[in-house]
């Protein structure tokens, strides 16, 4: 099972918008609304941001959105923040026998 | 307060065994399956298997069916990864996490385990 694809790198400037794209196929992302968001900062445990696709758990801000078309799952930050700088990892669900595959990851830059 | 607590950093030489833990607190351990996710130095996050503590049904990435053994200890609300031979290719960070929802909502802090001769 190949990793999900995402950019290696995205940039922005503070209170401008950024999107992640995630790209699978159609026997994980395409298949499942089940996609789900990390951040991971240097030295730290990755953190959940968006799960089930476009949900946020409690206490991540509501700047942060998912959505997903076809095999396509998309990370949105709105209004960045030099706070939002770290590495953005996607996941999906593929199956009983692959379980979970994560993207590659995508180093986010806040200018 | 949900926590997962992982053991230390590890040493070790290829070909030496190895079993480092993951123990929860905060919740109903035997609830939830509870996920390992390796992370090689420089890079990105990969599915390693899942395990409910409630009945031990354990399931395994492909990549790593017949590498790792997980396993728990419902008693202690604790999850294992283990090795039985060491390769230099295992030098990595090695995170436990709680799956909810099909996604991980709880990580743990990391273990580091390093082989090297």
């Amino acid at each position: 099972q190949s990793a999900l694809t995402q950019p290696a790198s995205v940039s922005g400037s503070p209170g401008q918008s950024i999107t992640i794209s995630c790209t699978g196929t159609s026997s994980d992302v395409g298949s499942y609304n089940l996609v789900s968001w990390y951040q991971q900062h240097p030295g730290k445990a990755p953190k959940l941001m968006i799960y089930e696709g476009s949900k946020r758990p409690s206490g991540v801000s509501n700047r942060f959105s998912g959505s997903k078309s076809g095999n396509t799952a998309s990370l949105t930050i709105s209004g960045l923040q030099a706070e939002d700088e770290a590495d953005y990892y996607c996941c999906s669900y593929a199956g009983s026998s692959t379980l979970g595959v994560f993207g590659g990851g995508t180093k986010l830059t806040v200018l | 307060e949900v926590q997962l607590v992982q053991s230390g950093a590890e040493v070790k030489k290829p070909g030496e065994s190895l079993k480092i833990s993951c123990k929860g607190s905060g919740y109903s351990f035997t609830s939830y399956w509870i996920g390992w996710v390796r992370q090689m130095p420089g890079k990105g996050l990969e599915w390693m298997g899942i395990i409910y503590p409630g009945d031990s049904d354990t399931r395994y990435s492909p990549s790593f069916q017949g590498q790792v053994t997980i396993s728990a200890d419902k008693s202690i609300s604790t999850a294992y990864l283990q090795w039985s031979s060491l390769k230099a290719s295992d030098t990595a960070m090695y995170y436990c996490a709680r799956l909810r929802d099909s996604s991980f909502d709880y990580w743990g802090q990391g273990t580091l385990v390093t082989v090297s001769s």
